[in-house]
């Protein structure tokens, strides 16, 4: 079975450019969560959609982070323009449905100049 | 919201060593997830354990619901084994979904 998949795994960009990351979650699975984990820190959770809903994103900067999952399958998560305190892992994570045991992708690290 | 708490924050061993890491959590819980984060950063979900005691090789879990706790056992430990480990448990959002809550982690180096 094959897993989570993310791109890019790593990005440097300077502050106030944009970044999108890309995740395609487990077949079958319909949560998707996209967390920001900060060096020594444990994950937090900016998102979660059920199939192509959002069902939380109270963490969300919404004001320079955007997310969608068109057709309820991959996902992209954007930044724009980033700044110097999104520079972290940016991971994608997938169960079958929300509650459920959670599947990690690889992470994307990004570092904001 | 909930709030989660792992110890030790930091653990060395010495290769074939044993050790317990700990849980606690502020709320009750239906579910529990003990994960391993290794050193390039990949999350690996070891467990998921509502409440009672499962084993996976080397490693068993135990969890307290009642008393708001869980263990994580690690027997015979190996280099391999080093990373953090983290456990995380849901909180309930106004949406009406449950969203993992993490802790820091515990960091663990087995040295050989």
């Amino acid at each position: 079975e094959a897993g989570v998949a993310q791109s890019p795994r790593y990005k440097i960009i300077e502050k106030r450019q944009s970044v999108a990351f890309w995740c395609n979650p487990i077949s079958g699975h319909a949560t998707l969560y996209w967390y920001q984990q900060i060096l020594g820190q444990g994950p937090k959770l900016l998102i979660q959609f059920q199939n192509n809903g959002v069902v939380d994103d109270s963490q969300l900067p919404k004001d320079r982070f955007s997310a969608e999952r068109l057709k309820g399958v991959d996902s992209t998560l954007k930044i724009q323009p980033a700044k110097l305190e999104d520079s972290a892992v940016y991971l994608c994570a997938s169960s079958v449905r929300g509650g459920r045991k959670e599947y990690f992708g690889a992470g994307t690290r990004l570092s904001v100049l | 919201g909930i709030q989660v708490e792992q110890s030790p924050p930091d653990l060395i061993l010495q290769e074939g060593a044993n050790s317990t890491l700990r849980c606690n959590f502020s709320d009750s819980v239906n579910n529990l997830q003990w994960f391993h984060q290794n050193p390039w950063g990949q999350l690996i979900n070891l467990f998921y354990i509502p409440s009672g005691t499962k084993q996976n090789g080397r490693l068993s879990a135990t969890t307290v619901a009642t008393e708001r706790y869980s263990l994580l056992y690690i027997s015979s430990s190996q280099t391999t084994d080093s990373g953090v480990y983290f456990c995380a448990v849901p909180a309930l959002m106004n949406s009406g979904y449950s969203t993992l809550t993490f802790g820091k982690g515990t960091m663990l180096l087995v040295s050989p």
